[in-house]
């Protein structure tokens, strides 16, 4: 079965500061990855997504991740936050060939001025 | 112009009502999901599509139902209507040109039942 898991689901960091958030996903096979936002009363934006190419991926607004087979891992991070990063963060991993996405709990990030 | 919209974004409804959510996308996919997200859980899928005439139920079936109407058309239904089932609810589209299958949301609506 495949499920994945955010360590944290609140994250607070200044502005200015990395952003590291957390996920790890458990699948028999390296499976596709994404990250999705969601803005305050908006609907999913794909970030970022994993398809077996590179394993350092980027994204949309500076965010990227890395796909580390041997950690099952594929946590996303940003150099520098900035205050319009506040917003939920979901991890979601499909595997090749079946039908659902199956996604994260989410973890809400907070940027403080 | 927004390419999958949902209607409406807000309902408010009664125990025992019974409830049609709608979504409508231009994106010319031929997949349609709908999907309930509830505090600390993530989403959860209730119901796909992958064509007009092929339906099946997601993780979270029980309590709901769907109608494809047409390739950009997928209603989600509340036969009738239970307190649990306030949450907020997506829709999601995709087109299987790649096996990644990238889903695109909706906007949301939010559906409280009192």
């Amino acid at each position: 079965a495949q499920s994945v898991t955010q360590l944290g689901s609140h994250v607070s960091v200044s502005e200015g500061a990395l952003v590291l958030l957390r996920c790890n996903y458990s699948s028999s096979v390296p499976p596709y990855l994404f990250w999705y936002v969601q803005y305050p009363n908006q609907g999913l934006q794909l970030l970022l997504k994993y398809t077996s190419a590179a394993t350092l991926v980027k994204g949309i607004n500076g965010f990227e991740a890395e796909f580390k087979k041997s950690e099952t891992s594929f946590h996303l991070t940003k150099p520098s936050a900035h205050m319009s990063d506040a917003a939920e963060y979901f991890c979601a991993v499909k595997r090749s060939g079946a039908n659902n996405l199956f996604f994260g709990t989410g973890t809400r990030l907070t940027v403080i001025p | 112009d927004a390419d999958v919209t949902q209607t409406p974004r807000n309902r408010i409804t009664k125990t025992g009502k019974r409830i049609m959510l709608e979504c409508s996308q231009t994106k010319g996919h031929d997949r349609m999901y709908w999907y309930r997200q509830d505090p600390g859980l993530g989403l959860r899928l209730i119901y796909y599509s992958f064509d007009v005439k092929d339906i099946n139920k997601g993780e979270i079936s029980d309590g709901y139902s769907v109608s494809r109407q047409a390739q950009a058309k997928f209603s989600l239904s509340l036969e009738s209507a239970i307190p649990n089932q306030t949450a907020l609810y997506f829709c999601a589209t995709s087109a299987p040109s790649s096996s990644t299958d990238t889903q695109y949301f909706g906007p949301g609506t939010r559906l409280t039942v009192l």
